[in-house]
């Protein structure tokens, strides 16, 4: 079984540009979930996807959007980049959701913000 | 007040000694679950074992083991005769309610990273 994948592994953007990271789930999973992990603030959580729909989100600001498709798989999308929003970024996906789900992470996708 | 503390940054320890990782969590939730996750130096995130908050009896597998107490807040993390292999960041997470309505939101601790000396 194909594990979670994340594309693309690196990326580096400018500050004030927009960027849409991919992540396609195992198969049969319907929850995608997206997280942040820094240094300083180490793992966050970002937000879920369930079918289609956000079912739980974290304590990010509005530049921080995500969606999922119909097959699963799931965008995250962040706007108007801050030097800040460097991070190694995570993708997990699971069966039943983050609530009581052992999560499947992918290897992440590493932004880098100039 | 973080939710889940892991109190120790990093551990180092000759192979083959036992090592305890500590977790401790806070909640208000009667229903929560308890995660450990570990990472290796190559990234990527691995479960090792879920817990919910009814059920205390302690699990063992093969050289890991872990102790819940709800008395005490906490969910620690026991590798026997550690090896090489085990080197990694090991996080401890809580799954709980927020805001009412169905949602739930994970929450990491900050890791320990675990460094065995062969």
């Amino acid at each position: 079984k194909a594990g979670v994948t994340q594309t693309p592994r690196y990326l580096i953007k400018t500050r004030g540009q927009q960027v849409t990271l991919s992540c396609s789930p195992i198969s049969g999973h319907r929850s995608v979930s997206w997280y942040q992990q820094t240094p300083g603030q180490g793992l966050q959580f970002l937000f879920e996807y369930f079918s289609e729909t956000q079912r739980n989100k974290g304590n990010f600001p509005g530049r921080f959007s995500g969606r999922q498709f119909s097959n699963s798989r799931s965008e995250m999308n962040v706007s108007t980049l801050e030097l800040g929003d460097s991070a190694l970024y995570l993708c997990a996906s699971s069966l039943e959701g983050l609530r009581n789900s052992p999560l499947h992470f992918g290897n992440g996708t590493r932004l880098t913000v100039t | 007040a973080q939710k889940v503390t892991q109190a120790q940054t990093e551990i180092s320890v000759v192979e083959k000694e036992d090592v305890t990782l500590d977790c401790v969590y806070e909640t208000r939730d009667t229903t929560y679950y308890l995660f450990w996750y570990k990472q290796p130096p190559s990234g990527e995130l691995v479960f090792l074992i879920r817990r919910n908050s009814f059920d205390e009896q302690n699990e063992i597998s093969g050289r890991y083991s872990w102790n819940f107490q709800k008395s005490t807040s906490s969910f620690n993390f026991t590798i026997t005769a550690s090896q090489v292999v085990d080197s990694a960041v090991y996080f401890c997470a809580l799954s709980e309610a927020y805001s009412g309505a169905g949602s739930y939101q994970l929450t990491f601790g900050k890791g320990t990273k675990l460094s065995v000396i062969p």
